[in-house]
């Protein structure tokens, strides 16, 4: 079963600080992946999003990722945070299946990120 | 602006009822979806749909309807069947299912999320 896997729950940083945050997949074939920011009470917005090509991504708001195949991860960073960028972060991986018509989009449970002065 | 509206923001019933969570888009996209979002849970799929007068069943529809019938709107219904209904609702939507060759379409766009309190 396709699963994605955010080991951290929740990670406090300094204002400034450099930050990263993990995610890993579980399926075989090369997954569509996302990463998602949530604030409080609000839906999501993407940040970033890999489907094929370079492995290392740019995103909004100063974040990257990169796509480790060997590591089955895909992991945020950011070199420095600001304030504003407490949230709760999500990860998540699309399936299409070979004939293209199925269609899976599975979360992981989130990382919450604390931000300190 | 294009974008995806939920209303109401905040929904509050009584044990037994039925409500209606409302979700509408105007970036013509075919496929369209809902998720609910507990705490520590992530979000979960409960209903899909990637064309009018046609939607498939998540991991947790047990308790949910949904109705298709304009390319814009998608409301779910979270019947008195639904054990613990209290949750945040998430609406999105994408250009279509995506494809082997498209897998770009599947880029998901929410809304800001109903909040649904049983009372």
């Amino acid at each position: 079963a396709q699963s994605v896997t955010q080991p951290d729950i929740h990670i406090t940083v300094s204002e400034g600080a450099s930050l990263e945050l993990r995610c890993n997949y579980s399926y075989g074939a090369t997954p569509y992946l996302f990463w998602y920011v949530q604030s409080p009470g609000q839906g999501l917005q993407l940040l970033l999003k890999y489907f094929s090509g370079d492995t290392l991504v740019q995103g909004i708001k100063g974040f990257e990722a990169e796509f480790k195949r060997s590591q089955s991860s895909f992991n945020l960073r950011k070199p420095s945070v600001h304030w504003s960028d407490a949230a709760e972060y999500f990860c998540a991986v699309v399936r299409i299946n070979s004939g293209g018509s199925n269609y899976k989009l599975t979360f992981g449970k989130g990382t919450l990120l604390t931000v300190n002065p | 602006d294009g974008g995806i509206t939920q209303s109401p923001k905040y929904l509050f019933r009584k044990e037994g009822q039925n409500v209606t969570l409302s979700c509408e888009q105007n970036l013509n996209h075919d496929a369209m979806y809902w998720y609910r979002q507990d705490p520590g849970q992530g979000l979960r799929l409960i209903y899909y749909s990637q064309i009018v007068n046609d939607f498939q069943k998540g991991d947790i529809a047990e308790g949910y309807s949904v109705s298709r019938e304009k390319k814009e709107s998608f409301p779910l219904t979270v019947t008195s069947a639904q054990k613990n209904p209290t949750a945040f609702y998430l609406c999105a939507s994408s250009i279509d299912l995506g494809g082997q060759y498209s897998p770009m379409n599947t880029e998901a766009f929410f809304g800001q999320g109903t909040r649904l309190t049983v009372v």
